[in-house]
């Protein structure tokens, strides 16, 4: 079956614009996940879904970042007024309700010049 | 906040050596998930472990949860070419993970 799917895999944008990253997860999968992988680190925990609702959105970094997930499948990060800073690896993953199985996708390189 | 100290950063070994890495936690939790992530690509689940002392395989990985919930190991036995990547662990339930800095592998022929 197919995996996590994420749109567009490579995204170059300038200083100060707006940016929209997209995350299909797997079918019939209540939890979504947004993470950020900076060079050389790990994935860090941006914000958790569970169905439509943001259940934990504690590790967005400011209110230039949300996401939402109206219909409770896909689910769209949108980053405000882009830093440099926000230059990543934004990844997205999926799983059952109740288990700590996350299934990642392959993530969205954004380059913020 | 919690955190999750993983090492070696990385290692050069020759294929058909084994491998150990390890993770240490500052706060006690209770499942260690260890993943590899392969360039392009999102991390994999390789194994999890949920009761301190638990060890558990997956062909030529081994993963074994440390009696004071505060560490976890990760062996590879026999390496080959496409145990090329990065491996992480990982700490959380089925809300936010926790992941150290990573452990990249890199194997000669």
């Amino acid at each position: 079956g197919a995996g996590v799917s994420q749109t567009p895999s490579n995204k170059v944008t300038e200083k100060g614009k707006y940016v929209e990253l997209r995350c299909d997860p797997i079918s019939g999968h209540t939890a979504l996940y947004w993470y950020r992988q900076s060079l050389g680190q790990g994935p860090e925990f941006l914000i958790y879904f569970q169905g439509t609702g943001a259940a934990d959105d504690s590790g967005l970094p400011n209110d230039r970042f949300f996401a939402v997930r109206p219909e409770g499948s896909v689910s769209t990060l949108k980053i405000q007024r882009t830093e440099r800073g926000d230059s990543a690896v934004y990844l997205c993953a999926s799983g059952r309700e109740h288990t700590d199985t996350q299934y990642f996708g392959p993530g969205t390189r954004l380059t913020v010049l | 906040g919690q955190q999750l100290n993983q090492s070696p950063q990385s290692m050069f070994i020759q294929e058909g050596e084994d491998v150990s890495m390890n993770c240490t936690s500052s706060s006690i939790f209770n499942t260690w998930l260890w993943y590899k992530q392969d360039p392009g690509e999102g991390p994999v689940l390789l194994i999890a472990l949920y009761k301190a002392g638990e060890l558990t395989s997956n062909g030529r990985l081994t993963a074994q949860f440390g009696i004071t919930r505060k560490d976890s190991f990760l062996n590879i036995s026999a390496s080959i070419p496409s145990d090329v990547g990065i491996y992480f662990c990982a700490q959380g339930g089925s809300e936010k993970l926790v992941f150290g800095k990573g452990t990249k592998l890199t194997v000669n022929p």
